[in-house]
C-alpha cells in the first residue's frame, strides 16, 4: 500500500533562517506531488506542484521554494524564512488528475 | 478564484445520532468532489468520493449526497462515535483542487 510521509513534524526557526522540509512517498510510481499551507480556520492553498522529475509549478508568488530531486521526493524550502511564513505544512500525492489527494500528517512551523 | 464554504462552522451530535456536514461548492464545471477528516495536528484523511455523474454514493457508516442544481454536497455519517469527532472539509476539482475551510464536529458521549 502508499503511504507519505513528512518530517519534521514539527519545527521552530528564527526569522531569516532557511528551511527545507521533506516529503517521501511509497508504494507508487510517478505521482504528482503537492505543497499546501494550511492556516487555522482556512483552507487548504497550494503551494507547488509536481508532475515529475524536475518539474515544479508555483501557485502564488512567496518566498518559497520546492524542488523533487526523485521521483517520490519532493522538497519546500526557503533561503531565508519570514514570521508570514509560520503555518501548518502538507504534502500531497495523488495517482493522476482528478484522483483523491492523499495527505501526509503535515509540519507545524513557527517562525520567532 | 473559485471557493468552497461550508454552512455551519460547529455541529454538536450525541453519540449513536446521525451527522449531517454540509458544503457549497462555486462552480458548476467541478467534476469531482471528496470529503476529508481532518483530526487535530494531523493531515487530512481521505473518507469519500463522488464525481460529478452521480448524485449518491455510499461507504461504511458515511454517504455522500451530490446535487448539482444548487451546487452542494453533504457528507452523512450514521451512527455518529466519538472517534468521529473531526474538523471534516470538501474539496470540489476543477483543473485543481479548491478547499473548504470546514465544519468541526464534537460528538457528546
Amino acid at each position: 500500500s502508499q503511504t507519505i510521509h513528512q518530517w519534521p513534524a514539527t519545527l521552530v526557526q528564527p526569522v531569516g533562517s532557511p528551511l527545507s522540509l521533506e516529503c517521501t512517498v511509497e508504494g507508487t510510481s510517478n505521482p504528482n506531488l503537492y505543497w499546501y499551507r494550511q492556516a487555522a480556520g482556512r483552507g487548504l492553498q497550494l503551494l507547488f506542484y509536481s508532475v515529475g522529475i524536475g518539474q515544479i509549478s508555483s501557485e502564488v508568488p512567496q518566498n518559497l521554494s520546492a524542488s523533487r530531486p526523485q521521483d517520490r521526493q519532493f522538497i519546500l524550502s526557503s533561503k531565508k524564512l519570514l514570521l508570514s511564513d509560520s503555518g501548518f505544512y502538507l504534502c500531497a500525492w495523488e495517482d493522476g488528475f482528478n484522483q483523491p489527494q492523499h495527505f501526509g500528517d503535515g509540519t507545524r512551523l513557527s517562525i520567532l | 478564484g473559485e471557493s468552497v464554504g461550508l454552512h455551519l462552522p460547529t455541529l454538536s451530535v450525541q453519540e449513536g445520532d446521525n451527522s449531517i456536514i454540509n458544503c457549497a461548492y462555486s462552480n458548476s464545471a467541478s467534476d469531482y468532489f471528496i470529503w476529508y477528516k481532518q483530526e487535530s495536528g494531523k493531515g487530512p484523511q481521505f473518507i469519500i468520493d463522488i464525481r460529478s455523474n452521480m448524485d449518491k454514493r455510499q461507504g461504511q457508516r458515511v454517504t455522500v449526497l451530490l446535487n448539482k442544481t444548487v451546487k452542494h454536497l453533504s457528507l452523512q455519517i450514521a451512527a455518529t462515535q466519538p472517534g468521529d469527532s473531526a474538523v471534516y472539509f470538501c474539496a470540489e476539482n476543477f483543473n485543481k483542487f479548491y478547499f473548504g475551510s470546514g465544519t468541526k464536529l464534537n460528538v457528546k458521549p
